[in-house]
């Protein structure tokens, strides 16, 4: 079965910081790879995803994230930090369910804490 | 356009109670799926719908969760006799079609039971 480790549970970075989130994941084959960010009291938006193709993926909000085969990684950065971008941060792995459904897996998540 | 809506937003039972938790997906989206966050957790799925079909039920903790989706459209799930495990923030989220289509998600019901 697949699963998704976010090694970090929170992390505090100043603003205009570079940032770097890591995610490993388990998965058989060719993972479809996904990004997600929770503000308090909000639904998850999806930052960025993965298929196939170009390893590094542009996303909303100025983030990036790399798909590593070799290290089962796809670490989210983004190269300066706005106070705006303090939130819950969540990798998930999807699975093609029978009938066509994306079940997705997601990790713990790590808290980002971003210090004025 | 309007998001995935979902109501109550907040919930709070008695231990032994039945809720109902409602899902409003975007308009056209034929995937549904529900989703468990306990405190502190990623969310972990629950169930999947594809219109009014249910395709997956694997995640459903017991068989006090029941999930329906009877017009391909809004969808509810219900949890009979709630225990205190059950506290959690139920996600729902929709997407237009399968495959590796973004969902969409839902703010959550919040449920405590108490």
């Amino acid at each position: 079965a697949q699963s998704v480790t976010q090694p970090d549970i929170h992390i505090t970075v100043s603003e205009g910081a570079s940032l770097e989130l890591r995610c490993n994941y388990s998965y058989g084959a060719t993972p479809y790879l996904f990004w997600y960010v929770q503000s308090p009291g909000q639904g998850l938006q999806l930052l960025l995803k993965y298929f196939s193709g170009d390893t590094l993926v542009q996303g909303i909000k100025g983030f990036e994230a790399e798909f590593k085969r070799s290290q089962s990684s796809f670490n989210l950065r983004k190269p300066s930090v706005h106070w705006s971008d303090a939130a819950e941060y969540f990798c998930a792995v999807g699975n093609i369910l029978t009938g066509g459904g994306n079940k997705l897996t997601f990790g713990t998540g790590t808290q980002l804490k971003v210090e004025l | 356009g309007a998001g995935v809506s979902q109501s109550p937003r907040y919930k709070v039972a008695k231990r032994g109670q039945d809720v109902a938790l409602r899902c409003d997906p975007i308009s056209g989206h034929v995937s549904l799926f529900w989703y468990q966050q306990a405190l502190g957790q990623g969310p972990e799925f629950l169930t999947y719908f594809q219109n009014e079909a249910q395709l997956d039920k694997s995640g459903l903790p017991s068989d006090r969760f029941f999930a329906e989706r009877p017009e391909g459209s809004v969808s509810t799930l219900k949890i009979q006799r709630t225990q205190q495990e059950d506290s959690a923030v139920y996600l729902c989220a929709s997407s237009l079609g399968q495959g590796g289509e973004t969902q969409y998600f839902g703010p959550g019901t919040r449920l405590l039971v108490l």
